[in-house]
């Protein structure tokens, strides 16, 4: 059975970073062709793509947002963790982890999400 | 990047009717499409995978088709938990977009 679950900080300020955790289970992103990502969705509308990484490292960024963004994984304890910085109202969103595959790239698998607010 | 519109932003249905979702690729995705359901608070759920394919557990009433650049989602007859809002999803290239969703309410 596989589960992705978001940790992190539900409220930060203008200008700071933030860091999320994905921590899943039930499969390994040291199999070939997996991959874990970052979706993320502003209340009330749509999704969007920040990130993903692939087993064999390999990292993809929204062109909008690469800039402040980080993705990076640790295989050996089921960890994948999103940086952003300069953080601002607008990053106000639920931030979804997501595993995908790198040719099977839709998303069965999606975390229950984490709602992080952006204010003073 | 790739832009994906959805039509119509909202539709009124009764239930036990049809309902046909659009959504629109700016360029060929080929079949690269995905569908997903999202109900308030929950994450999004896969219906659909390769534009017509049905994800694992989900009912017969749901369909999709289309290829390049026109895709349809099919509800054959809406049960009163397909009340939602559903999503497509291109996974043709890199960044990986989404429509903007139609919501589907009881009329």
């Amino acid at each position: 059975q596989i589960t992705l679950k978001e940790s992190g900080p539900t409220l930060v300020k203008p200008t700071q970073t933030l860091t999320l955790t994905c921590t899943f289970s039930g499969f390994s992103l040291s199999t070939n062709g997996v991959g874990v990502g970052w979706i993320r969705q502003p209340p009330g509308k749509a999704l969007e793509w920040l990130a993903l990484i692939y087993w064999d490292d390999d990292k993809r960024y929204s062109p909008s947002l690469k800039s402040r963004l980080t993705i990076t994984k640790d295989a050996s304890k089921n960890q994948v963790v999103l940086t952003m910085t300069n953080m601002d109202p607008v990053d106000t969103a639920t931030y979804f982890c997501a595993h995908s595959h790198w040719n099977r790239a839709w998303v069965p698998y999606w975390g229950q999400g984490t709602l992080v607010t952006v204010s003073s | 990047e790739k832009v994906m519109t959805q039509s119509p932003a909202t539709l009124s249905v009764s239930p036990g009717e049809r309902a046909t979702l659009s959504c629109r690729a700016s360029q060929s995705v080929s079949s690269n499409l995905a569908w997903y359901q999202q109900k308030p608070g929950q994450a999004p759920r896969l219906l659909i995978y390769g534009a017509s394919t049905r994800a694992a557990g989900i009912p017969a009433r749901f369909s999709g088709s289309g290829s390049g650049t026109e895709f349809t989602l099919t509800i054959s007859s809406l049960q009163s938990e397909d009340f939602a809002v559903y999503y497509c999803q291109q996974y043709n290239n890199w960044p990986q977009t989404f429509g903007q969703g139609t919501k589907v309410e009881i009329k």
